[in-house]
């Protein structure tokens, strides 16, 4: 199984701070990976598909950047209500595989 | 407005056996493979089972494989999945999603899972 190392665990940050996760893949996904969102008692909501592109609805300040191994997910002002988990997911190779997720506390 | 609606969860014992149900609506169902996807309380997530639009192919994480069972009636826009011999590492919420080699854009709120005796 392809394995997806995500960091950092957690973070803190403030409103208006630019915060940057990685995802980094066991082997190439090409790019073939999302990002998800997922705030207490939640469904998770997707943010990133196909690692670059915005789902609808999402927030301009969200952006994702990446492919082969190593992705980004990056909030570019942050606000009080990112804070959330994030996980990303490839859907490359199967099984499809999340990475362990990243609380971000504001 | 697409929407995932899970039913079926609760309480089971070890080794018992439960279907959760997915009830789809606001797309073409027939149209899209369907994944579940589950989450231990406290834990992260983890893809279990999927199933393609017409359901001749399907698909399972190892620690389901040989248990759990996935499959869909089209007619009626739902999806299942049939878990047996169930264990207590087996307590999640389970979510219903729209996607398997892409897209995962619309999930359920979920069907909470205990297995305990």
């Amino acid at each position: 199984d392809i394995q997806m190392t995500q960091s950092p665990s957690s973070l803190s940050a403030s409103v208006g701070d630019r915060v940057t996760i990685t995802c980094r893949a066991s082997q190439d996904i090409t790019n073939e990976l999302g990002w998800f969102q997922q705030k207490p008692g939640k469904a998770p909501k997707r943010l990133i598909y196909t690692a670059s592109s915005l789902a609808g609805g999402v927030p301009l300040r969200f952006s994702g950047r990446g492919s082969g191994t190593e992705f980004t997910l990056t909030i570019s002002r942050l606000q009080s209500e990112d804070s959330a988990t994030y996980y990303c997911l490839q859907h490359n190779t199967d099984p499809p595989t999340f990475g362990q997720g990243t609380k971000v506390e504001i | 407005d697409v929407q995932l609606l899970e039913s079926g969860g609760g309480l089971v014992q070890p080794g018992g056996c439960l279907r959760v149900s997915c009830a789809a609506s606001g797309f073409f169902f027939n149209n899209y493979d369907m994944s579940w996807v589950r989450q231990a309380p406290g834990r992260g997530l983890e893809w279990v089972s999927a199933i393609s639009k017409s359901g001749d192919n399907t698909y399972y994480a190892d620690s389901v494989k040989g248990r759990f069972s996935i499959s869909r009636d089209n007619s009626k826009n739902t999806v299942y999945l049939q878990m047996n011999s169930l264990r207590a590492e087996d307590s999640a919420r389970y979510y219903c999603v729209r996607g398997y080699s892409r897209l995962y854009d619309y999930w359920g709120q979920g069907s909470s899972v205990t297995v305990s005796s």
